[in-house]
């Protein structure tokens, strides 16, 4: 079975600094891996995926993710973030032929300071 | 209007009492699910179900039931709520066109505390 760690429970940072949230999963086949937002008391929005192709991959918003297979990570980095950007966060996998049954990590909950 | 609609949205109810959840959709999507989130553990599935005669038990899925009245709704049910079932619960809802890479799309989450 799946399963997916997120490293840190919360992040806090000052507004316009980077910011990194680390994922790893394992898994024995191959998996399509996502970050989840969730803004304060609001449902789950996709914010990144990876499916294939190039390992790194970008949001509308300034995120970015890199899937390393090699260690089976899928960190979240912004480089300067915005007071808008507290949230929790979370990283999750998908198996290739499960039929989109997300496997979630702990998520990670980011508190931007101003 | 939001295109998941989750009702009620905050319930405070009895140990033993049966408590129903509900999700209805207007996206059109055949796939939909019930996940619990508690905190440091993130999203868990209940239940999923990928069409109208499709229901499918996910990994904590004892002490619930489910029903698909229709392909818009879908309905959780805790028959004798207990204390440790208080969390938030959320539906959501995905395009089998788009497979296992698709998108959830979730309602705005069901507050259940269980004294």
């Amino acid at each position: 079975a799946q399963s997916v760690t997120q490293l840190d429970s919360q992040v806090p940072v000052f507004e316009e600094a980077p910011v990194e949230l680390r994922c790893n999963y394992s898994s024995s086949v191959s998996v399509y891996l996502f970050w989840y937002v969730q803004y304060p008391n609001q449902g789950l929005q996709l914010l990144l995926k990876y499916l294939s192709g190039s390992t790194l991959v970008k949001s509308i918003n300034g995120f970015e993710a890199e899937f390393n297979k090699s260690q089976t990570s899928f960190h979240l980095r912004k480089p300067s973030v915005h007071i808008s950007d507290t949230a929790e966060y979370f990283c999750a996998v998908s198996l290739k032929a499960a039929g989109n049954k997300l496997t979630f990590g702990g998520g990670t909950r980011v508190l931007v300071k101003p | 209007d939001a295109d998941v609609t989750q009702t009620p949205r905050n319930r405070i109810t009895k140990t033993g009492k049966r408590i129903m959840l509900e999700c209805s959709q207007t996206k059109g999507h055949d796939r939909m699910y019930w996940y619990r989130q508690d905190p440091g553990l993130g999203l868990r599935l209940i239940y999923y179900s990928f069409d109208v005669k499709d229901i499918n038990k996910g990994e904590i899925s004892d002490g619930y039931s489910v029903s698909r009245q229709a392909q818009a709704k879908f309905s959780l049910s805790l028959e004798s709520a207990i204390p440790n079932q208080t969390a938030l619960y959320f539906c959501a809802t995905s395009d089998p066109g788009t497979g296992e890479s698709g998108e959830l799309f979730f309602g705005e989450g069901s507050r259940l505390t269980v004294l």
